[in-house]
This record gives C-alpha cells, structure tokens and sequence, in this order.
C-alpha cells in the first residue's frame, strides 16, 4: 500500500530534550515536506527536499533540522525542544512535478512540556 | 508574498444544501490551486486542484471548485451538503515557479441533519 508513515504519532517531552520524528514513504516520490498544524494558523511549511541531499527551509524552520539522506527518509530533528514547538506535525511527499498533489502522513502530535 | 486567505473559521449547512467554502489566493505567477480536507485525527487527503484549463474543477465526493483569476478565488462547493462532509478543509496554492506552498487557515465544515 502506497503511504507516509510516522513514528511517534504522539510524543511528550521535556524542553531541551532532543527528539526525531521519522518520516518515510514507499512511493519512490522526490518531493517530501515537513508541515506543523496550529488552531488558526493552519499548516505551514518547515521544511522541504526536492531530492536526496537538497533541503530548502519553509515558513517555520527555526529550531527545526531535517535530513535528506535517502529518498524515502526525511526525518524532523528538534535539537532543543521548546514549549512553542508543541504542535501537530505532518510529513508529505509528492512525486517531483509541482503540479502534483501531496500524500500526507497521519501526524504526530507533539507536546513540549 | 505568496499567501491563501479563508475567510471564513466556520460554516453550518442543513443537510442537502449546496455548500461553498471561500477561499482566495495571493501568488506570484501562475497559481497552481489545492483543496484538502482533514477528518478528526487523520491527516489532509487531496480533494482537487486547479493546474490550468476549464476554471471549473471537479473532485473527489462530489466536490467542485471554480477558478476566477480576476477575483484571484478558488471558492470549494457542492451541490447537496452530506452529514459525512463534516470536517476541516484547508485551501492551498502553489507558484508555477516555486517549490512551496501555502496553505490556509482552514475552515471547519458542518452539516446539520
């Protein structure tokens, strides 16, 4: 089955605290994305890679890390987790072209404490 | 700045009512237009897009939009509203020439019984 997956999908921590949020797609897609959901600000863009070793920031990218190693990994770093990190993450990939739609992944919920 | 504008939070709809969520984009260039919708704790799946062609757009569940380059819009509808259509859905635009995209605010669908 075609998808995105995520792991944790929901993830408490402590500030400071290092944490990853994996991202992988089975799709052989060369777009992939990281997007956080906030209660009125809808989803804004982290980080993006158009392929293997290229990443881009988004909107958001501060205190954030991603890596583009593989096609099909694009893991989020949080290096030194804050409160106004706690948020709702989504990862996404597409095949490459920009008139293609986006496959997203079910979210991890992240809380900073 | 490129930016996608929901005005409305929330819409209430009797069930079998024609809906229509509002949205209207800013970008520079040729815009490559996206409707989304996200149930309860899932994340976003595609509805529709607007690449270029017919302004009027027709999606998955019945959903439609209409493109209006003057009115820079790119309004979701349907002709008769179901109760299963509740849910969150976020607009989202793409430049012809960038690598990210915008997405909106979000509006919170409800259909009444």
């Amino acid at each position: 089955e075609a998808q995105v997956t995520q792991n944790p999908r929901y993830l408490i921590t402590v500030t400071g605290k290092k944490l990853t949020v994996t991202c992988s797609q089975n799709m052989n897609h060369e777009y992939m994305s990281w997007y956080r959901q906030d209660p009125g600000l809808g989803l804004r863009q982290i980080y993006y890679s158009m392929n293997v070793e290229v990443t881009d920031k988004g909107d958001v990218p501060e205190g954030y890390k991603v890596s583009r190693k593989e096609k099909r990994n694009f893991p989020l770093i949080l290096e030194s987790p804050s409160p106004n990190q706690t948020s709702l993450y989504f990862c996404a990939s597409l095949p490459g072209w920009n008139t293609d739609t986006q496959y997203f992944g079910p979210g991890t919920r992240l809380t900073v404490l | 700045a490129q930016s996608v504008a929901q005005p409305e939070d929330q819409v209430n709809v009797a069930e079998g009512n024609p809906l229509t969520v509002k949205c209207t984009y800013s970008v520079s260039g040729n815009p490559y237009l996206f409707w989304y919708v996200q149930y309860p704790n899932r994340g976003l799946q595609f509805l529709l897009k607007y690449i270029t062609g017919d302004n009027l757009v027709k999606g998955s569940y019945g959903f439609e939009a209409e493109f209006n380059k003057s009115q820079t819009s790119f309004h979701l509808k349907k002709p008769s509203a179901l109760v299963s259509d509740s849910a969150l859905y976020f607009c989202a635009v793409r430049d012809s020439a960038g690598n990210q995209f915008y997405f909106g605010t979000g509006t919170s669908l409800t259909v009444i019984p």
